[in-house]
């Protein structure tokens, strides 16, 4: 058990629906990563935070991705309209910060299916 | 754009037989390597990692990874796998205190 927890683990949805996925970082990380990983390629990056601050938003995503943490604890990913293109695994992660406790920690990940 | 390369998509070894999974970067100046097993149905570990020092990293169940600067690598070693060691392994790199980036990883099979 990582600590991180991300909910629901499984999303099936039709095509044009909106979708949203929290994850709840280990508690004392200031840092949140959202990824996505399709089959047989690595986790790409979506975007991160520093505490509530988004530091950095791929070009990956499209307008019709938002990530938040307004809290600065635990962090939304909504995607809206759907595209079957969407279905991917969506990983989100922590770390304590920059530097040397840069090392990421990853949740088991929300698995979407866009029919 | 930076970047990480995995040589090896897919790798079939036989139990006992010696590993080396090649991976290399495209950042340049100081960085942070990782590199990250997936069990078969399981989410991302890390298995070692290097931020500084002795080049020669030793991780979880015996793996290790060398850093050579001068060639932008971080392999992955093993002087002798097992069965359990069937998974997806992926290289990462960041720079301090930016994000990290993900090879897109290399199957690995292990025969008993």
């Amino acid at each position: 058990d990582t600590g991180v927890s991300q909910d629901p683990r499984h999303k099936i949805t039709k095509r044009g629906q909106n979708v949203t996925f929290r994850c709840d970082p280990i508690s004392e990380h200031n840092r949140l990563y959202w990824y996505r990983q399709t089959l047989g390629q690595g986790p790409e990056f979506l975007t991160y935070f520093q505490n509530e601050a988004q530091l950095e938003k791929s070009r990956l995503l499209s307008d019709r991705f938002s990530a938040e943490r307004p809290k600065g604890s635990f962090s939304t990913l909504e995607i809206q309209r759907t595209e079957q293109g969407d279905s991917a695994m969506y990983l989100c992660a922590s770390s304590l910060g920059g530097g040397d406790g840069n090392t990421i920690y990853f949740g088991e990940g929300s698995w979407l299916t866009v029919v | 754009a930076q970047s990480v390369s995995q040589h090896n998509h897919h790798v079939i070894l036989s139990e006992a037989a010696s590993l080396e999974l090649g991976c290399n970067y495209s950042y340049g100046g100081t960085v942070n390597l990782f590199w990250y097993v997936q069990y078969p149905g399981q989410h991302l570990q890390l298995l070692l990692k290097y931020f500084s020092g002795d080049p020669l990293v030793k991780g979880i169940k015996g793996f290790e990874a060398e850093f050579i600067k001068s060639k932008f690598s971080f392999n992955l070693r093993k002087p002798s796998v097992q069965w359990s060691d069937t998974a997806e392994y992926f290289c990462a790199v960041t720079k301090r205190d930016d994000k990290i980036i993900f090879g897109k990883g290399t199957r690995l099979h292990i025969l008993p």
